[in-house]
C-alpha cells in the first residue's frame, strides 16, 4: 500500500489569504488526485495532477481559485487561494491507483476552516 | 467538533447484528466500485472492491453486492462492531480514467 501524508493537518486562516496543501507518496505515481469535502458532505474531485503538464479541473472550479503543482512523481500542492469561509472544508489528495495496481489511496486530508 | 457525516443519512444498529448499507451509482461505464469507511478527523480508507463483472465480493466480515441492472450496490457488515462506526462511501471509477466518482455517503452509529 501507499503512505500519502499531508501538510498542514488542519490550519484556521482569515478570509482573504490563501493556504498551500503538500500531498507527498512514497512512491512514483502517474496522476494525484485533489478532493475536497465539504461539511457533512460527500467528496468532490477538484483536478488531476499530472507530471510535466497542467492540472485538469473538473466542472466548477477553476485554475486561479486552487492552482496545483506537480513537480515530480512525488507530490504535488493545492493552493487555495483568497479563501472565504466558504471554502472551508476538508481538502484531500489521492494517487492513481493504476501505477501502484491497486486501490486509490488517500492521504488523511487538511482540515481548513477560514474565519 | 467533526463535521463530516453530520448531514448525511444514518443507519443505526445493535452491535452485534449486520448491517446493510446501500449506494445508487450513476454510470452505466462505469467497470471498478469501492466501499471507503471515513472515520472522524480520518482520510477514507479502502474497506472492499469489486469489479463490474462480478455481482458479489466478501471479505473479512464484509460483503460487497453488485446489482448492474439497477445500478445498485451495497455493503454488508457481518457482526457489526463499536469501531465500526463511521461514514461510509461508495465510488465508481469510469473506464476512462482513473478518477472516483464519490456516493452521497451514509453514517453507520452501533449501539452497544
Amino acid at each position: 500500500s501507499a503512505v500519502i501524508s499531508q501538510k498542514p493537518s488542519r490550519d484556521i486562516c482569515q478570509r482573504g489569504t490563501s493556504l498551500t496543501i503538500q500531498c507527498q507518496v512514497d512512491s512514483q505515481v502517474t496522476m494525484m488526485f485533489w478532493y475536497r469535502q465539504q461539511p457533512g458532505q460527500s467528496l468532490t474531485l477538484i483536478a488531476t495532477a499530472n507530471q510535466g503538464s497542467e492540472a485538469t479541473y473538473e466542472s466548477g472550479f477553476v485554475i486561479d481559485k486552487f492552482p496545483i503543482s506537480r513537480p515530480n512523481l512525488t507530490f504535488s500542492t493545492l493552493t487555495v487561494s483568497n479563501m472565504s469561509p466558504e471554502d472551508s472544508s476538508i481538502y484531500l489528495c489521492s494517487v492513481d491507483r493504476n501505477s501502484l495496481n491497486t486501490e486509490a489511496f488517500f492521504g488523511q486530508g487538511t482540515r481548513l476552516t477560514v474565519v | 467538533g467533526e463535521s463530516v457525516g453530520l448531514h448525511l443519512p444514518t443507519l443505526s444498529v445493535q452491535e452485534g447484528d449486520n448491517s446493510i448499507i446501500n449506494c445508487a451509482y450513476s454510470n452505466s461505464a462505469s467497470d471498478y466500485f469501492i466501499w471507503y469507511k471515513q472515520e472522524s478527523g480520518k482520510g477514507p480508507q479502502f474497506i472492499i472492491d469489486i469489479r463490474s463483472n462480478m455481482d458479489k465480493r466478501q471479505g473479512q466480515r464484509v460483503t460487497v453486492l453488485l446489482n448492474k441492472t439497477v445500478k445498485h450496490l451495497s455493503l454488508q457488515i457481518a457482526a457489526t462492531q463499536p469501531g465500526d462506526s463511521a461514514v461510509y462511501f461508495c465510488a465508481e471509477l469510469h473506464n476512462a480514467g482513473n478518477m472516483l466518482t464519490f456516493g452521497g455517503g451514509t453514517r453507520l452509529m452501533v449501539k452497544p
